[in-house]
């Protein structure tokens, strides 16, 4: 069946490089997802890469994909106070482009 | 983006009891979906809400208990039916535009159920 994995928690001192990393099973996903949930918030969507590419960049965020290895990375260039959330990975599964199925979610906490 | 707002935006409620959670969107989308995200869990789909028919739901959620309306396609509600302390999670609502290929979550409901 279809799972994502991530790493749990991540810890970073602010200014430095964030890299949050994340593992998918379906290899016939069209799009992977980042989402960001600040603490008491919902989800936002952080960036999207279609399949075919390997890496996507937009601002401070880059997002690169090894399709070989199932692979998927989030870079925060910089990193804020204000990046402080829970980040999640996810992919469409079960044969939909719609039914999104989550990783656990990687707890970046940035430390002044 | 769609601009998507969630009523209420928390409660506690007593075991037993019902509540009705609304999802209002600013246009009109095809696809809205209700996800269940359990305390320090990641986020699970309860079903995918169908406007004019019934609900499609996921392994593990039935009707009974999840109760789903799309009266039109701006309006979803879910009702979480006879509620136990294991029902205490975020519930969020999310659409897809059609043709964007991307889902964007509401602020969702946060739920306590004593």
């Amino acid at each position: 069946g279809e799972d994502v994995e991530q790493s749990l928690f991540l810890s970073v001192r602010e200014g430095d490089s964030s890299v949050i990393n994340c593992t998918y099973t379906d290899s016939s996903s069209t799009y992977l997802y980042w989402y960001k949930q600040e603490p008491g918030a919902g989800l936002q969507l952080l960036t999207y890469i279609f399949s075919n590419m390997d890496m996507k960049q937009d601002q401070r965020l880059t997002v690169l994909l090894n399709k070989k290895d199932k692979h998927l990375s989030l870079r925060i260039a910089d990193t804020q106070t204000g990046d402080s959330a829970i980040y999640f990975c996810a992919e469409p599964s079960g044969g939909s482009n719609y039914k999104l199925t989550f990783g656990k979610g990687t707890l970046l906490t940035v430390n002044p | 983006s769609a601009v998507i707002s969630q009523k209420p935006s928390r409660d506690i409620c007593q075991r037993g009891t019902s509540l009705t959670i609304q999802c209002q969107v600013d246009s009109q989308v095809t696809m809205m979906f209700w996800y269940r995200q359990q305390p320090g869990q990641s986020l699970t789909l309860i079903a995918t809400a169908n406007q004019g028919s019934e609900a499609t739901y996921e392994s593990g959620f039935v009707i009974d208990k999840f109760p789903i309306s799309r009266p039109n396609l701006t309006f979803s509600t879910l009702t979480v039916s006879n509620m136990s302390p294991e029902d205490s999670s975020i519930y969020l609502c999310s659409v897809e535009e059609q043709g964007k290929e991307t889902q964007y979550f509401g602020p969702g409901t946060r739920l306590l159920v004593l």
